[in-house]
């Protein structure tokens, strides 16, 4: 069983049309939830982090946000920019303090 | 020069073939890990280097060998490829984890696609 699961596995918006791409996580004891974009080529670059339920961030058009046992990030507006693949990833108790367990991530295409 | 700096950022290997990835980072980071990306497949961790200690996925074939020299470049030496080992090798740094647990992001490469024929 996966412990890391996003969805939907691919994305196709509009110019303009917002969604939300969600992480739901199956671990116990969690320190740390993050999210990256990564584009074509290139290695992730980190967006946010999230420590406990309830909690939200923002950057630009993105806003990140995170329950008991998952977490949502919601593109609003989005602009042909903002294709890439989303990828989030969990640290928790039951790792190793050093390792992040990573989903398959969203792949985000938005349409002009 | 800033970030992390991967090189080569392609490379072609014969199953026979030895030859090293190269990792450098300007952060002023003390951990520095190796990463593999595979088609459909999650990040897989690989190893981890920190200011105190060396921890690897026991998972990881010992073809794959990491060196790290300071707290600035990491080396993978490969030698022997299988042909699955087709991936993205991705190098990532971060600060030093406080409080037990990694609660900074980490910072990656650009990676190497390597393609083992």
């Amino acid at each position: 069983e996966d412990q890391v699961t996003q969805s939907p596995e691919a994305l196709r918006l509009q110019e303009g049309e917002s969604s939300s791409l969600n992480c739901s996580y199956t671990v116990s004891g969690l320190r740390g939830l993050f999210w990256y974009r990564q584009d074509p080529g290139k290695g992730p670059e980190f967006l946010f982090t999230l420590y406990s339920a309830g909690e939200e961030k923002e950057k630009e058009r993105l806003k990140a946000t995170l329950t008991k046992k998952e977490s949502f990030l919601h593109i609003t507006a989005p602009k042909p920019e903002d294709s890439a693949t989303y990828l989030c990833a969990v640290s928790y108790s039951g790792a190793g303090s050093y390792q992040l367990t990573f989903g398959k991530g969203t792949k985000l295409s938005v349409i002009p | 020069e800033t970030g992390v700096t991967q090189t080569p950022r392609h490379l072609v290997m014969g199953m026979t073939n030895k030859k090293s990835l190269k990792c450098e980072q300007h952060l002023g980071h003390n951990a520095m890990y190796w990463y593999k990306q595979s088609a459909k497949k999650p990040l897989e961790l690989m190893f981890v280097y920190s200011l105190e200690e060396r921890v690897e996925n026991n998972s990881v074939p010992s073809r794959f060998s990491p060196e790290c020299p300071n707290s600035s470049h990491l080396f993978l030496h490969l030698h022997t490829l299988q042909p699955e080992d087709s991936a993205l090798y991705l190098c990532a740094s971060s600060q030093e984890w406080s409080r037990g647990y990694a609660n900074y992001g980490y910072t990656f490469g650009s990676g190497t696609r390597l393609t083992v024929v």
